[in-house]
């Protein structure tokens, strides 16, 4: 039973179209945060956020931007998609930033940019 | 560059034999590791973990084992069930700007048959 949430699942959407990815959480957490996965790579931190009004950006350059206006909310948003945006995105969030607190991951969003 | 890295894309093992995942990192600063295991169409899931100061961590039928000075560490699962089907990524954690960052590997799609 997921206690994080991504919405939509599976998303195609033309070129130059502005998109939204959904993330919210039940679990109080503090820390979210997103990584992007392509087909048999491994998952690339692009944004983090240690609490309300806190982003960061990850190890991995993206075009994308976040917000964290509320703490179980942690949207991602495209301005103008690409087809180099076709991804897997996945949301996570941990109860503390330490290494003993383990990701907990939504079941991701799959963008696909024609 | 490919700090975490998992050289066998697939392994097939029957159904009661052991399977061994591998996994081998380059940081020298990391510090702590996890396994994660996904089912397609979810996000992953956080299955064990082990520290540095450890050589080994056991949960049931999982268990981890660390060697540091080769960098490499394993996950045995004993015995493989067919539920343990799915892909397991290996990640690593150092402290830095975003925290305890989380490196993973491209992960080790596990068939188990019956």
């Amino acid at each position: 039973e997921a206690d994080i949430y991504q919405t939509p699942r599976y998303l195609v959407i033309g070129t130059g179209k502005k998109i939204t990815l959904e993330c919210s959480q039940t679990m109080g957490h503090d820390k979210m945060y997103w990584y992007q996965q392509d087909p048999g790579m491994e998952l690339h931190l692009i944004h983090y956020s240690y609490g309300v009004n806190s982003t960061e950006k990850g190890d991995l350059s993206s075009e994308s931007t976040v917000s964290r206006i509320r703490t179980e909310h942690f949207p991602l948003t495209l301005e103008s998609a690409r087809p180099s945006h076709t991804s897997q995105y996945l949301c996570a969030s941990s109860e503390y930033g330490g290494k003993n607190s383990p990701l907990h991951f939504g079941n991701g969003t799959r963008l696909t940019v024609t | 560059d490919q700090q975490v890295k998992q050289n066998s894309p697939s392994l097939s093992v029957q159904e009661g034999r052991i399977s061994i995942l591998n996994c081998d990192y380059t940081n020298s600063m990391f510090d702590y590791f996890l396994w994660y295991k996904k089912y397609p169409a979810e996000g992953p899931t956080f299955l064990i973990s082990i520290s540095s100061i450890k050589d080994k961590n056991e949960d049931g039928r999982f268990t981890v084992f660390l060697n540091k000075s080769a960098k490499h560490l394993s996950l045995h699962i004993v015995p493989s069930q067919p539920g343990d089907s799915a892909v397991y990524f290996c990640a690593a954690s150092r402290n830095s700007n975003s925290g305890y960052a989380l490196n993973f590997g491209k992960g080790t799609s596990l068939l188990v048959t019956p």
